[in-house]
C-alpha cells in the first residue's frame, strides 16, 4: 500500500492552462504539505494544512490554490500556468504538527509547462 | 532568519570509500537537526535525527553528531555502496508551527 500517493506522476501542459495535482495519504496523519523542487533539487515549501486548516502559506503566487476536502487529501490547483512553474511537486504528510520534522513524501509530480 | 548550508556537490566516490557531507546551520533557539535522503525518482525520506547538542543520530550505517559549538551536523558513513547514490538534505526544525528548513541538497554518486 502506498503511504502517500500523487496523481498524475507526469503532467505536460501549455502556458495559460489550469491544472490540478491530487494527493492522498493513508497513514492517518493530521498534517499535509506541498513542496516545489526545482531543477537544482532545491526544495521550497508552499503550503501546509493541519486537520484541513491552513497553517503555512509561503509567498507563492495566488495562482496556486490548495484545497483539503478532508485530512487525508490535499490537492493543488494551479491557474494560468507559466514556464517558471515547471518543476517537481511533492506532497508530504506528518503525524501531526508536533512531529512535523518526520515527513513522509509522495513520489512527486513532474510538471512541464511548454 | 534560520538557514542550512551544505557542501556543494556533486560528490563522486568509489564503493567502500568514506563519506562526509558537511552541514552547518544558523538558527535562534534550540533547533532539532535532521538528514533526509532522496533516491532517484523518489520523494525524500527521513534518514536520521538529533534533537539536542551532542546527540548522535544514526541509521543504515550513516551517522551525524549535533555540534552546537560549531553549529554543524556533518553526515558520515564509513563505507559507501552504490545503493547510497542519492541526494542528501540537511534540515532543521524548531517547534510545532514552524516549517522544516531544508538545505540545498548534496548529490552523491558512488561508482563500483
Amino acid at each position: 500500500d502506498t503511504a502517500v500517493s500523487q496523481t498524475p506522476k507526469y503532467l505536460v501542459t501549455q502556458m495559460g492552462n489550469d491544472k490540478s495535482i491530487k494527493c492522498e495519504q493513508n497513514l492517518g496523519h493530521d498534517t499535509m504539505y506541498w513542496y516545489k523542487q526545482d531543477s537544482k533539487k532545491f526544495l521550497k515549501i508552499m503550503f501546509s494544512y493541519n486537520n484541513k486548516e491552513l497553517i503555512i502559506n509561503e509567498t507563492v503566487p495566488n495562482r496556486f490554490s490548495p484545497k483539503s476536502p478532508d485530512k487525508a487529501h490535499l490537492n493543488l490547483h494551479i491557474n494560468s500556468l507559466e514556464l517558471g512553474d515547471s518543476a517537481v511537486y511533492f506532497c508530504a504528510s506528518s503525524q501531526d504538527l508536533d512531529r512535523a520534522y518526520e515527513q513522509y513524501f509522495g513520489p512527486g509530480t513532474r510538471l512541464t509547462v511548454t | 532568519g534560520d538557514s542550512v548550508t551544505q557542501m556543494e556537490g556533486p560528490v563522486t566516490l568509489s564503493e567502500e570509500a568514506f563519506l562526509t557531507i558537511n552541514c552547518t546551520y544558523t538558527a535562534t533557539g534550540y533547533p532539532s537537526l535532521f538528514w533526509y535522503v532522496q533516491y532517484p525518482g523518489e520523494g525524500l525520506q527521513l534518514l536520521l535525527k538529533a534533537t539536542k547538542a551532542d546527540d548522535k543520530g544514526s541509521n543504515k550505517g550513516f551517522e551525524a553528531t549535533y555540534r552546537k559549538e560549531t553549529t554543524s551536523f556533518h553526515l558520515e558513513k564509513g563505507s559507501v555502496q552504490v545503493s547510497d547514490s542519492a541526494v542528501y538534505f540537511c534540515a532543521l526544525w524548531k517547534t510545532s508551527y514552524d516549517k522544516v528548513i531544508f538545505g540545498p541538497g548534496t548529490s552523491l554518486s558512488v561508482i563500483p
